[in-house]
């Protein structure tokens, strides 16, 4: 079994600072790691993923996270926030092999403020 | 774009009474999924179904629920006798086998 906390349910942060938002993970067995963006009224959009080779992967709209496997972690970044970056982000996992079920975390409601 | 599409969007219904929850997965999916999402609670995995058949299903994926897929396009998900606790989002989502899951825009549920 496996499990995702994410550190922070809220982060208020001012336009066009950089912002970092927090994932840590357990399993037992090797994992998949996501983060998903929520808007307001809409489903669930993948930002990016890490499934094998550089622990740095870049996803849409300027994010990125980094994989650190001794640590059990996979941080969102973002250099420079937009106040349409407002949303809940939800990082999730899932064990490698045949096993497709996310595991998803809290959420962190990111608040982009003027 | 392709995407997964939920309906209806907003459900009502009374304590004890069946709801079907419906979706379209994109066309050229093979593995869907059903997840929900209490109110300010974490997104849960329901079930997984893939050949016409459940593949993984979790703990609270109970006889009440049930999932089908009824005519090649549609996949459904039934509760039989709701209860006010299954008063959630529901997400629908559908893959081709990657770990790449594109959600829908899900259904709220509301148990009176």
């Amino acid at each position: 079994a496996q499990s995702v906390t994410q550190l922070d349910s809220q982060v208020p942060v001012f336009e066009e600072a950089p912002v970092e938002l927090r994932c840590n993970y357990s399993s037992s067995v090797s994992v998949y790691l996501f983060w998903y963006v929520q808007y307001p009224n809409q489903g669930l959009q993948l930002l990016l993923k890490y499934l094998s080779g550089s622990t740095l992967v870049k996803g849409i709209n300027g994010f990125e996270a980094e994989f650190n496997k001794s640590q059990t972690s996979f941080h969102l970044r973002k250099p420079s926030v937009h106040i349409s970056d407002t949303a809940e982000y939800f990082c999730a996992v899932c064990q490698t092999g045949s096993a497709r079920q996310l595991t998803f975390g809290s959420g962190t409601q990111l608040t982009v403020l003027p | 774009e392709p995407e997964v599409t939920q309906t209806p969007s907003h459900q009502v219904t009374q304590m004890g009474q069946e709801v079907i929850l419906r979706c379209v997965p994109i066309s050229n999916h093979l593995y869907f999924y059903w997840y929900r999402q209490i109110l300010g609670q974490k997104v849960e995995f329901l079930v997984s179904f893939y050949n016409n058949e459940i593949s993984e299903k979790s703990e609270i994926f109970d006889d009440q629920f049930s999932v089908e897929r009824p005519d090649g396009s549609n996949f459904t998900l039934k509760i039989r006798s709701t209860k006010l606790e299954d008063s959630a989002m529901y997400f629908c989502a559908s893959n081709t086998g990657s770990y790449e899951q594109y959600f829908g825009p899900g259904t709220r549920l509301t148990v009176t």
